[in-house]
């Protein structure tokens, strides 16, 4: 298994541009998520998925959009991009939210920068 | 409102002696807690977890303890060593009460010197 996957690794917007964060697991995972990670503020919850054609919004979810059509892809789009979306993004993913063991397993991030 | 709270940014230990990472929370309704531990440029990894059933849960070298009338968990790693050296996060989730979010704290950077 290749586990969490996320491409690309690095990116340089402008501000305006706009760009898709891809995220693929193959563990059959029903449960996603993205996270976005700032200097001195751990790790923010944009988005999440329990599972495909379900998605809701976490805690910082202005600037984001995201779709899951399939239960292995989960991508996050930014429409406008804003030098405030300059972060490392991770996407997770686990077996199902209310299992007993709510691992959730990470990808390697995608570190984005707005100029 | 921060619901998961590490207010210690960083720790630094020598090796061998027992590293202790702590963690408070204030929503009552989270019944399951994990750790995290995060190298520079990866993604977090799963260290341990318990549920809000045990006050205790070990895995080899760390032990995870909960007191829930006092909000707080504890992450112990005995011994330390140099390869530990992350940064930690503590996560908790409400797992019957129908938001499916996991909350993370900022995080605590752990040093353990040779």
């Amino acid at each position: 298994n290749a586990g969490v996957t996320q491409t690309p690794k690095f990116q340089v917007l402008k501000t305006g541009q706009s760009m898709t964060l891809q995220c693929a697991q193959d563990m059959n995972h029903e449960y996603m998520s993205w996270y976005r990670q700032d200097p001195g503020m751990g790790l923010r919850l944009i988005h999440y998925s329990v599972g495909a054609g379900i998605t809701d919004q976490g805690e910082v979810p202005n600037g984001y959009n995201v779709s899951r059509s399939t239960t292995e892809d989960f991508p996050l789009r930014l429409l406008s991009a804003a030098p405030s979306q300059t972060s490392v993004y991770f996407c997770a993913s686990s077996y199902e939210w209310t299992s007993t063991y709510n691992e959730q397993f990470f990808g390697p991030g995608t570190r984005l920068t707005v100029l | 409102d921060q619901q998961v709270k590490q207010n210690s940014p960083s720790l630094s230990v020598q090796e061998g002696r027992i590293s202790i990472l702590n963690c408070d929370y204030t929503n009552s309704m989270f019944d399951y807690f994990l750790w995290y531990k995060k190298y520079p440029a990866e993604g977090p990894t799963f260290l341990i977890s318990i549920s809000s059933i045990k006050d205790k849960n070990e895995d080899g070298r760390f032990t995870v303890f909960l007191n829930k009338s006092a909000k707080h968990l504890s992450l112990h790693i005995v011994p330390s060593q140099p390869g530990d050296s992350a940064v930690y996060f503590c996560a908790a989730s409400d797992t019957q009460g129908g938001s499916e979010k996991l909350v993370f704290g900022k995080g605590t950077k752990l040093t353990v010197n040779p």
